[in-house]
């Protein structure tokens, strides 16, 4: 089955730019989608489609992706942005929704 | 909202039916599905289901075991577990997919998750 990859960990000072990476084969032909979860909620979509970003969501948060990798840049990063960060795709070809594994993002 | 219901301590080998109730839009128009996490890991999908319930897939881990189904009228997504494992403990996460299509878009409504625990 397929296999989206993320690293463990993120940590940034308050004000910094935060930049997380999702890797997966042919990523490209793949619509990528990225959740925050803070602990105790349930997950809420912050880039969808890629690069879109949801209304209500800040103009600090955006998405890219160049090749097999999707990004998900966070810019003058908050406290309160310390959360767990999860990139999504739909697997036509086993017709499977797959999350990769998640990068908890710490704000020094 | 989703709100799920239905989790609960469970023997292993037993089976245990998982409810969601949507309230305050059209349910008939969207794909849903099941999502699951082991408390301080990662997001894992389950299950999903078409609007009309054409469509439904499943999760690597769970086929054969688990059945999703749903209920318009009703406004209802279930999730039947049957020969339950250990490795099944997790919250379990009712989410809507923000389209009609099944795996067109991102999920843009989630419920606030059922507990179940699998365990002797």
């Amino acid at each position: 089955s397929y296999v989206l990859t993320q690293p463990s960990s993120v940590s940034v000072a308050p004000g910094q730019t935060a930049r997380f990476t999702c890797g997966g084969d042919n990523l490209g032909g793949k619509s990528v989608h990225w959740y925050q979860q803070k602990p105790g909620q349930a997950p809420v979509v912050v880039v969808f489609d890629d690069s879109d970003r949801p209304s209500g969501i800040p103009a600090r948060f955006s998405g890219s992706k160049s090749g097999s990798t999707a990004t998900l840049i966070i810019s003058e990063v908050e406290a309160g942005d310390e959360a767990d960060y999860f990139c999504q795709v739909w697997d036509r070809s086993f017709d499977q929704w797959v999350f990769g594994g998640g990068t908890k993002l710490t704000v020094l | 909202q989703p709100v799920e219901s239905g989790g609960g301590l469970v023997q292993p080998g037993r089976s245990l039916r998982l409810s969601c109730v949507v309230s305050g839009l059209n349910f008939d128009m969207y794909a849903m599905h099941w999502v699951r996490q082991v408390p301080g890991k990662g997001l894992e999908w389950v299950a999903g289901i078409s609007w009309n319930s054409e469509k439904k897939a499943y999760g690597d881990s769970v086929r054969g075991r688990f059945t999703i189904s749903r209920d318009n009228a009703k406004q209802s997504l279930y999730l039947q577990m049957n020969s339950l494992r250990a490795d099944d403990t997790a919250l379990y996460f009712c989410a809507k997919e923000r389209m009609m299509g099944f795996g067109e878009t991102h999920f843009d409504s989630w419920g606030q998750g059922t507990l179940v625990t699998v365990s002797s």
